[in-house]
Formats: C-alpha cells, sequence, structure tokens
C-alpha cells in the first residue's frame, strides 16, 4: 500500500548511457514531481506534470525528458549521461496544482554514474 | 526570490538533550511551512507543516511556530533520541506547487 513508488531504487551506469526511472503514485492526486538530491543534499526541482500536462519545466538539461502516461504515472528519461548525473532523484505528489499543500516523496532512485 | 536558510550541520548531541534547528525564510506573501526529515537511506517524510502566522506544528515531540515578524520557523523537541538522528530540512511553498527547500541540519544523537 505504498504511496508513492520508485523504481529502480539503485541505478549504476556508465557515462553516455540512457537510463529511466519510473514513479507510480495511488494517493489519486493530480500533480507529480521530480526532485534532484545533489551530493550536499541539496533538493532542487526539476519538473511538475498536472494531470499529464508539463506544468514546471525549471532549467534543467534538455537531455531530461519526464513523460506521464497517465496522472498515477510520471517517468524520467536521462539520455547521454553524465558524471554529474550522480544524484538522488526523488518523485513526489499532491493533490492539485498551484497550491501551499503537501507533498508526498517517494523513497528516491540513487543513480551512479562511471 | 523565494528562499530558505537553515543553520549549518552536523549538530550533535546527546539522548534526551533539548533540540532546536534554525530555519529563516524570505518570500512574498503568505508561504506554507514545512519540516521534511529523511532517516538515513531512505525518502523524506513530512514532518509537521504550518500554513499561516502564528500556526505550531508539532508531530513525534517536535514542534516549530509560524512567525511571521522573524521570518522563521525554528524546529524544536525537548528530548532527542538516538532514533531522532536523520538530515531535517525547511521547506517553503506558495502558490506555484514548487517546495523551496533549505540546505538540510543533519541531526547526530549519541547515546
Amino acid at each position: 500500500d505504498t504511496a508513492v513508488s520508485q523504481t529502480p531504487k539503485y541505478l549504476v551506469t556508465q557515462m553516455g548511457n540512457d537510463k529511466s526511472i519510473k514513479c507510480e503514485q495511488n494517493l489519486g492526486h493530480d500533480t507529480m514531481y521530480w526532485y534532484k538530491q545533489d551530493s550536499k543534499k541539496f533538493l532542487k526541482i526539476m519538473f511538475s506534470y498536472n494531470n499529464k500536462e508539463l506544468i514546471i519545466n525549471e532549467t534543467v538539461p534538455n537531455r531530461f525528458s519526464p513523460k506521464s502516461p497517465d496522472k498515477a504515472h510520471l517517468n524520467l528519461h536521462i539520455n547521454s549521461l553524465e558524471l554529474g548525473d550522480s544524484a538522488v532523484y526523488f518523485c513526489a505528489s499532491s493533490p492539485q496544482r498551484d497550491t501551499q499543500e503537501t507533498q508526498y516523496f517517494g523513497p528516491g532512485t540513487r543513480l551512479l554514474v562511471l | 526570490g523565494n528562499s530558505v536558510t537553515q543553520m549549518e550541520g552536523p549538530v550533535t548531541l546527546s539522548e534526551e538533550a533539548f533540540l532546536t534547528i534554525n530555519c529563516t525564510y524570505t518570500a512574498t506573501g503568505y508561504p506554507s511551512l514545512f519540516w521534511y526529515v529523511q532517516y538515513p537511506g531512505e525518502g523524506l517524510q513530512l514532518l509537521l507543516k504550518a500554513t499561516k502566522a502564528d500556526d505550531k506544528g508539532s508531530n513525534k515531540g517536535f514542534e516549530a511556530t509560524y512567525r511571521k515578524e522573524t521570518t522563521s520557523f525554528h524546529l524544536e523537541k525537548g528530548s532527542v533520541q538516538v532514533s531522532d538522528s536523520a538530515v531535517y530540512f525547511c521547506a517553503l511553498s506558495r502558490n506555484t506547487g514548487k517546495l523551496i527547500f533549505g540546505q538540510g541540519t543533519t541531526l547526530q544523537v549519541k547515546p
């Protein structure tokens, strides 16, 4: 009965590869997010989708492409991985867009690019 | 722009000591304020929140009061336990859907 789940939990890959991270929420929320946590634990938003529509796109390289097949799923595809992409990526969801409501986070995907 | 500043860590305390982690914010209007906790190797969990001035959020013995006059939301606990060892994040949200986080404060509690 996990609320926000992510797969995989760990991802180790070579520079230049393409990889995807998947996120699913069973809370019935309309809005989902991707955050990146760097090696110093700093968290920054990358993207947000509301009911399959992209609503937040921060200054992120276009090697990162989010996709939302339905409002319960938000995936993150990364092309041509670089060493600097090594981080923990968190998915989150909230009931609605453009509000100050609580966001619920997944367990994170720890990406290591070698 | 909107921002959150937390005290530098790590904070090291003995069990049963009093905890304060300072958090101040800069924001237009009236943000909601949050404390999230990240236990080792895990994701972020909401610890407590406050949505308007003078509100006090509380959970698991932790408390924080939304102080608009000092733009602060300091986290306190009267008696910490070893199991409280984690990274604590202060965050704010305006009506944009973005959570703006502080840099996180690592708490280590020793027996």
